[in-house]
């Protein structure tokens, strides 16, 4: 079946630290990749997508690069901020972008508190 | 910009009660989902929508029932509401082209 594992949290980085997330998936087929971001209080918002192998999403000075080999999509920051405090979510579409009902599976959460 | 606006924020029930939930969007999105968020479980999908008139079950269905009787809204209910229906609950919308999903702001649950 379609899943998608990330490292437990919580993530505590002093700022300008650079950050990593892990993310791994499992799909059948080819998958959209994706990370939201959730601010305390809020809902999820789209960070950055990757529709297809080796596609390098970014946004805000995160990154993440589709790995089909190893079916990985680890979130990056090189310096990070006290306002990126959030829990990040990885998420996949199993379907893609072809006409899906765009039913994301998603990650348990990584939580990231960063420090001054 | 309102996007998409859930309505109640918070809300304590006792088991047994009922209640709905309602969701509405003013993106004209062909897409409607209802989320519950549980720790350590990530988000889950508990039914959808892929236009006016139509629902489907998601990932946890049960427990939950759904409508989509106008595009702009999405309805959630709990007909006998259990301790395990305690949750917060997240509606998100998406248009058929994009993939992109946005999110409201969330209904805290409490069943007690």
């Amino acid at each position: 079946g379609n899943s998608v594992t990330q490292m437990e949290g919580p993530v505590t980085l002093s700022e300008e630290a650079f950050l990593t997330i892990n993310c791994t998936y499992t799909a059948t087929g080819y998958p959209s990749l994706f990370w939201y971001v959730q601010y305390p209080g809020e809902g999820l918002q789209l960070l950055l997508k990757a529709t297809k192998a080796d596609d390098k999403g970014s946004n805000k000075g995160f990154e993440a690069t589709y790995r089909k080999e190893t079916t990985s999509f680890h979130l990056e920051k090189g310096s990070v901020q006290v306002s990126d405090s959030a829990v990040y979510f990885c998420a996949l579409n199993p379907l893609g972008g072809g006409g899906a009902t765009n039913k994301l599976i998603f990650g348990t959460g990584t939580l990231l508190a960063v420090q001054p | 910009n309102a996007g998409v606006t859930q309505t109640p924020k918070f809300r304590v029930l006792k088991t047994g009660q009922s209640m709905t939930l309602l969701c509405a969007q003013d993106m004209n999105h062909e897409y409607m989902y209802w989320y519950r968020q549980d720790p350590g479980m990530g988000l889950r999908l508990i039914h959808y929508s892929v236009g006016e008139g139509t629902t489907a079950k998601g990932e946890v269905p049960d427990g939950y029932n759904v409508s989509r009787l106008k595009k702009q809204n999405f309805l959630l209910g709990l007909e006998s509401a259990a301790p395990s229906q305690t949750s917060v609950y997240f509606c998100a919308s998406s248009s058929r082209r994009v993939e992109k999903l946005f999110f409201g702001s969330g209904t805290q649950l409490s069943v007690l």
